[in-house]
């Protein structure tokens, strides 16, 4: 059974740059398309952007100047870093599998909570 | 604000039936498979019916989707408390060129 868990500070500075790690075990992160997703406290959900295994990416344009997404294949590892972070940026940040296409996400990691303040 | 409008809230008895609905545009519902997430309190989403309006194994069959033109619905049926949670619809958009969300719906069960 695929498992997902996102690490990485739950502090970073306004102005700075977050970086976020997810590491997939239970499967093999190869032949995917894997998904970054964010949640400020109380409120709604919205899409990051995703990256298929072949290191191809797609962004939500409104973020997309400040986002870059990766991956380690051989670690089954991916990455998040989104830069010149403000508080508006707190949230909490899944990692989750998927969409394929234009399908579903249909497994998300636990979540990490990620403050930015000074 | 969120892409796709759900209501806020929704509210029943154990044993009612529930609908949830959700309202987007051509760029997204109208052209493309809506999904169902669930979030229970304090707990990361979780996958409640794909895109190809399945669910996955573990979801009981009193959740089912229905879709209409630009609109889609989430109806519960048998409320048990623990389906006490936030409901999300999404739907690729092709205008943003990824997914979008509702704003989700808090159920509660009374």
């Amino acid at each position: 059974q695929v498992q997902l868990q996102e690490s990485g500070p739950g502090l970073v500075k306004p102005s700075e740059t977050l970086s976020l790690t997810c590491t997939v075990s239970g499967g093999s992160i190869n032949n995917y398309f894997w998904s970054w997703i964010r949640q400020p406290a109380g409120k709604g959900l919205e899409w990051i952007g995703r990256m298929y295994s072949s290191g191809s990416a797609n962004y939500n344009p409104s973020l997309k100047s400040r986002v870059t997404m990766s991956l380690h294949t051989s670690k089954n590892q991916f990455f998040l870093k989104l830069s010149s972070v403000t508080a508006a940026d707190t949230a909490v940040y899944y990692c989750a599998r998927g969409p394929q296409k234009y399908g579903s996400m249909d497994v998300w990691g636990q979540g990490t909570t990620v403050t930015v303040a000074s | 604000q969120s892409v796709l409008t759900q209501s806020t809230s929704a509210s029943g008895t154990p044993g009612q039936r529930v609908t949830i609905s959700c309202s987007g545009s051509s760029s997204n519902i109208g052209s493309n498979t809506v999904t169902w997430y669930q979030q229970l309190p304090g707990t990361a989403p979780k996958l409640l019916i794909d895109s190809n309006n399945q669910r996955p194994s573990g979801v009981p069959d009193r959740f089912s989707a229905s879709k209409s033109g630009t609109s889609v619905s989430l109806a519960i049926s048998g409320l048990q408390s623990e389906d006490e949670a936030d409901y999300y619809c999404a739907a690729w958009d092709d205008s943003l060129s990824g997914p979008v969300f509702g704003g989700g719906t808090k159920l509660t069960v009374l």
